[in-house]
């Protein structure tokens, strides 16, 4: 099944504390994105890659890292996170934007205290 | 840069009636996609329906359909034969081709649909 998937699903974490989201796509697609969304702010683009090795920064960016190692992988990464990190997190992938459709994780509730 | 305006936070429609959600957006590009995302309290984000700008006919699927008015730049969604299931947050959204796939959304309708 072509599936975007993303763990863990909920996570709790402390101010400070490094954390990884993971994100794969089984369908090999070229571009992989990750988005916040926020109440009343709707999604927002934090990170997105083109291509293996090609990484750019969205709108949101502050606090966050990605790398994009294989193709497949598109993992976010919180070095030191923040209560204003706390948010629902959306990984997607597509062969190349609005032509094509996206596919969407299932998403990641990150709660930091 | 593009953004993507719906005015309407709530909005609410009786089980068979047909209900109409509002998006608006700005841009100078004349070639662009602009869709229409469902999200259910299971947070997945399903894709309801597309309309590319360059096709003046407006995009149908099933109960869901589109009124597309490119010179107002406005994309409304209108669900006919609403049922329970319909009752979700929707997203509008737009991509610019070439932008690497970014998609800019609004900030969301909730749809109660009551009985």
């Amino acid at each position: 099944e072509a599936q975007v998937t993303q763990n863990p699903r909920y996570l709790i974490t402390v101010t400070g504390k490094k954390l990884t989201v993971t994100c794969s796509q089984n369908m090999n697609h070229e571009y992989m994105s990750w988005y916040r969304q926020d109440p009343g702010l709707g999604l927002r683009q934090i990170y997105y890659s083109m291509n293996v090795e090609v990484t750019d920064k969205g709108d949101v960016p502050e606090g966050y890292k990605v790398s994009r190692k294989e193709k497949r992988n598109f993992p976010l990464i919180l070095e030191s996170p923040s209560p204003n990190q706390t948010s629902l997190y959306f990984c997607a992938s597509s062969p190349g934007g609005g032509p094509y459709g996206y596919t969407f994780g299932s998403g990641t509730r990150l709660t930091v205290v | 840069a593009q953004t993507v305006t719906q005015s309407q936070p709530e909005m609410s429609v009786q089980e068979a009636e047909t209900v109409t959600l509002s998006c608006t957006y700005d841009t100078s590009e004349s070639d662009y996609y602009l869709f229409w995302y469902k999200q259910p309290p299971s947070r997945q984000m399903i894709l309801v329906i597309r309309q590319e700008a360059y096709k003046q006919q407006n995009a149908t699927e099933n109960r869901f359909s589109v009124n597309f008015q490119k010179a107002a730049k406005s994309f409304s969604l209108k669900i006919s034969d609403s049922q329970l299931g319909d009752a979700a947050m929707y997203f509008c959204a737009y991509n610019q081709p070439g932008t690497a796939s970014k998609l800019t959304f609004g900030t969301g309708t909730r749809l109660q649909v009551t009985l």
